[in-house]
């Protein structure tokens, strides 16, 4: 089964605003990751944060990490028509293993 | 350096017909994965290979899912016979050992349709 759940599933929004997306999870982990994939590819990873940081950045990527409520936030900032893709968090519990969520659908609208 | 590489990239079959995947993990990574993804859905992990040896199979269906990493390099991932709900994206990705930080590097997949 999968533990990570994104929410929403699917967000539309016009390029320039901000785009926020949740992943909530069941267990004690090592660290949380979030990939995105293009429509008809692999996945890409984006970031990694570590069960004992609370708060990540990498270029216009900002991600949060409460392991107190055992939830991740990912916010991509000013969104380009390229941010289109479906974005996964995975959460790292141990025995180099990552499960995945659903997944969020994010459009970007020109 | 060369990403993950899987062939073929599409396959149509027909129910209870056998079919095969290919994959070449990134060089030096000692650690596999076989993943099934399913339309509208996260990446579901089938197996596990560290190095040659088999480190997670849990959610392989063992009756009709084999695979095997001869050598350690590349793997092989077979379905017979296939069924209808085996229909979905086939994901290969690699990683260079374990520890906190695990980021894994994807393949671009092989999208499986079975008639």
């Amino acid at each position: 089964s999968q533990q990570g759940e994104e929410d929403p599933q699917a967000l539309s929004i016009q390029e320039g605003e901000n785009a926020t997306m949740n992943c909530s999870y069941k267990t004690s982990i090592n660290n949380l990751q979030w990939y995105r994939q293009n429509s008809g590819r692999g996945l890409v990873h984006l970031i990694l944060i570590r069960s004992n940081e609370r708060e990540k950045h990498s270029g216009r990527l900002r991600v949060t990490l409460d392991t107190s409520k055992k939830s991740s936030s990912l916010l991509i900032t000013a969104s380009r028509a390229a941010d289109t893709a479906s974005y996964f968090c995975a959460t790292d519990a141990g025995a180099q293993k990552l499960v995945f969520g659903q997944g969020t659908r994010l459009t970007i609208n020109p | 350096e060369a990403g993950v590489a899987q062939s073929p990239r599409y396959k149509i079959i027909e129910k209870r017909q056998s079919v095969a995947f290919w994959c070449n993990p990134i060089s030096g990574h000692a650690t596999l994965y076989w993943y099934q993804q399913i339309l509208g859905q996260g990446p579901k992990l089938l197996i596990q290979f560290q190095n040659n040896g088999v480190v997670d199979d849990s959610q392989l269906p063992k009756d009709r899912f084999s695979a095997e990493r001869l050598k350690g390099v590349d793997s092989t991932l077979k379905i017979q016979p296939a069924k209808l709900e085996d229909s979905a994206v086939y994901l290969c990705a690699s990683s260079f050992s374990g520890g906190a930080r695990n980021t894994q590097y994807f393949g671009p997949g092989t999208r499986l349709t079975v008639l």
